[in-house]
């Protein structure tokens, strides 16, 4: 099965504080997302990437950048933490197929 | 108005009842997934559909394209089919999946 794994369940940050949420898949998928899920909104797309390097911006990218130096990584960055980033986080993979992996969740809390 | 609603927003029900969740659609689809999500926890993929029905245990997920509709039923629920249902679709447009809400299904014993 496919793995994908978020380094941390729950993170708790200063307001201003550079915060970085990685990512890891196991089977060299090309395609990785971001995305924040909100009660009431579900899930939004902050980020993605086809492959390495390569990035797009979602539906809410701002405050937000993302890393993919390697193809088993995608990093999302908050520059400067602010208290409407306070959310739970959700990294997901992609098959050649339409098949989507997600990882368990960070849940972010900006104090 | 969303490209994905489902039906409804919330829905408890008692132990071994029939459940059904709805998820309509406004976009041409390539395929459509259910997700479940339990408190705290991440997104399982239960299903992924381009046609007709596939089951799996006491889940069943049917979609009709022509439609634009999908239906999840829960059969024999139970308080462990606790949790947040999610429908997405995947219009293909740059592999990105379009969200439904999802909706909170509360099973008591």
């Amino acid at each position: 099965d496919v793995k994908v794994t978020q380094s941390s369940r729950y993170l708790v940050k200063r307001t201003g504080e550079k915060v970085f949420l990685e990512c890891v898949q196991d089977m060299d998928h090309e395609n990785m997302f971001w995305y924040r899920q909100d009660p009431g909104l579900g899930l939004r797309l902050i980020y993605f990437s086809y492959d390495v390097k390569m990035k797009e911006k979602g539906d809410i990218p701002e405050g937000y950048s993302v890393s993919r130096e390697k193809k088993e990584r995608f990093s999302l960055i908050l520059e400067s933490a602010s208290t409407n980033q306070t959310s739970m986080y959700l990294c997901a993979s992609r098959t050649g197929s339409y098949g989507y992996t997600f990882g368990s969740g960070t849940r972010l809390t900006v104090v | 108005k969303n490209e994905v609603e489902q039906s409804p927003q919330n829905l408890t029900a008692q132990e071994g009842e029939f459940i059904t969740i709805n998820c309509s659609y406004s976009v041409g689809i390539s395929a459509l997934h259910w997700l479940q999500q339990h408190p705290g926890g991440g997104i399982v993929s239960l299903f992924m559909l381009s046609s007709g029905k596939k089951k799996h245990g006491r889940l069943i997920a049917t979609i009709n394209i022509q439609e634009k509709h999908s239906s999840l039923h829960i059969t024999a629920s139970h308080p462990r089919d606790s949790a947040v249902y999610i429908c997405a679709v995947y219009t293909g447009a740059n592999s990105k999946l379009t969200f439904g809400k999802g909706i909170t299904l509360s099973v008591r014993p």
